[in-house]
């Protein structure tokens, strides 16, 4: 079972910050927060990781809390194109190439 | 794009029929995972292939089994088909390094079992 608990659906204005978060109360020190976005009917798309301090990239900002039990993550000027299922995902495990572990996810759609 | 291919697209089978997906991994990857995912959930993990060898298996049946080549691109066999085969099957390739390798998926082949 998924080590998470996501919001099922959200809205953002475009143009806004979209920000989704992420609970996963559970974690350990070893394991690490991934993100990925699925657009409709295609592959999931890698977004961005951490393990506890704050992540930037080009897609998006990954902010943890200091306790490690919840994340957010950022998308700063969304656009219809962002408009995707958001999977937060605890690696589990502690070493080797460990599977992901998908819940259901945050619909996020962006609106003009 | 990630560099990972899938083929075919879409298939259609009957129930007790016989499939094989295809996988192509990204240049320097070794690693590739298969996920199933049905209508309106997130993807699950079926197997991962690790240098030729199988690395891993989540909870599906023998039924589902699956091959990795020298090249790394992979192979994903089901057979005696039932109707809740019916899903999206994706293949993620990674370098199969360190525990914080990253995934990158494929497209996805559709599979309707009818």
């Amino acid at each position: 079972d998924a080590k998470t608990t996501q919001p099922t659906s959200m809205d953002c204005a475009e143009g806004r910050a979209a920000n989704l978060p992420c609970n996963h109360s559970t974690i350990s020190g070893n394991e690490y927060v991934y993100w990925y976005r699925q657009i409709h009917s295609q592959g999931p798309q890698y977004i961005i990781h951490g393990l506890k301090n704050n992540e930037t990239n080009e897609m998006a900002s990954l902010i943890i809390t200091e306790d490690r039990k919840s994340s957010t993550l950022i998308l700063p000027h969304a656009t219809l194109r962002d408009t995707a299922v958001y999977y937060c995902i605890v690696r589990v495990g502690v070493s080797g190439n460990t599977p992901l572990v998908f819940g259901k996810g945050t619909r996020l759609s962006v609106i003009a | 794009e990630t560099g990972v291919t899938q083929s075919p697209t879409h298939l259609i089978k009957t129930r007790g029929q016989q499939v094989t997906l295809r996988c192509s991994s990204q240049s320097g990857h070794n690693t590739v995972s298969w996920y199933q995912q049905a209508l309106g959930q997130g993807p699950q993990f079926i197997f991962q292939y690790y240098r030729e060898e199988e690395n891993g298996r989540g909870n599906f049946p023998p039924r589902f089994s699956g091959l990795q080549f020298p090249n790394y691109s992979s192979e994903l066999n089901v057979n005696a088909l039932e109707l809740d085969d019916s899903a999206l099957y994706l293949c993620a390739s990674s370098v199969g390094q360190g525990f914080t390798d990253t995934q990158y998926f494929g497209p996805g082949t559709r599979l309707t079992v009818l």
